[in-house]
């Protein structure tokens, strides 16, 4: 069963600090991350996608991968409270259903003002 | 207008009523799946298209059926609704060989079963 964990959360940092989300994947063969913000009861938006190992960094946003550890995480700067929201981590299956994302749960996050 | 639209947005119903969620997208992508989201499990895929004559059951088909009518249009229908089938759900498109399969969503539909 390939999975995607995340911390549940809720993970609150104050105006201005930086928010670091984490998220582990068990299909090493994965190719392709990506961080999904979805608002309360809104759907999923792209934030960012990462494929090679590294830093990937745009605006206040940066993701990072490390494949050797089968980790993916995301960094917001300068947090602010319109950053309040559900991110979901997805990725990519390579198995017979090449195309597919399998999400984590997601990560809560609250920035207090 | 939205790239990937879902009717209805919101849809109270019975026990035992068949129901029908339609999805449209004007993204031109080949690619179309149906998510329900519950709270504390996450996005579970339901069924997905890769074309129209390509129809695929996902993590949690059963009690689903669907409807790929055309490359834009795909429908998901719950024969007979049961309250465990109360959730949100999403629509969602991706084009073949696109940026590691990036997926779009509609703006989901949120159903309750009594």
């Amino acid at each position: 069963q390939k999975e995607v964990e995340q911390n549940s959360g809720p993970l609150s940092v104050p105006e201005g600090a930086i928010a670091s989300l984490n998220c582990t994947y068990s299909d090493r063969g994965s190719q392709s991350f990506f961080w999904y913000r979805q608002y309360s009861g809104k759907s999923p938006e792209l934030i960012m996608f990462i494929y090679s190992n590294g830093d990937k960094e745009d605006g206040r946003f940066t993701a990072q991968l490390n494949k050797a550890s089968q980790y993916v995480s995301l960094l917001i700067r300068d947090s602010q409270p319109s950053d309040s929201a559900t991110y979901l981590c997805a990725v990519n299956n390579r198995g017979g259903s090449q195309g597919n994302l399998i999400f984590g749960k997601g990560t809560k996050l609250s920035v207090k003002p | 207008d939205a790239d990937v639209t879902q009717t209805p947005r919101n849809r109270i119903t019975k026990t035992g009523k068949r129901i029908m969620l339609e999805c449209s997208q004007t993204k031109g992508h080949d690619r179309m799946y149906w998510y329900r989201q519950d709270p504390g499990l996450g996005l579970r895929l339901i069924y997905y298209s890769f074309d129209v004559k390509d129809i695929n059951k996902g993590e949690i088909s059963d009690g689903y059926s669907v409807s790929r009518q055309a490359q834009a249009k795909f429908s998901l229908s719950l024969e007979s609704a049961i309250p465990n089938q109360t959730a949100l759900y999403f629509c969602a498109t991706s084009r073949q060989g696109g940026d590691g399969n990036e997926q779009f969503f509609g703006p989901g539909t949120r159903l309750t079963v009594l």
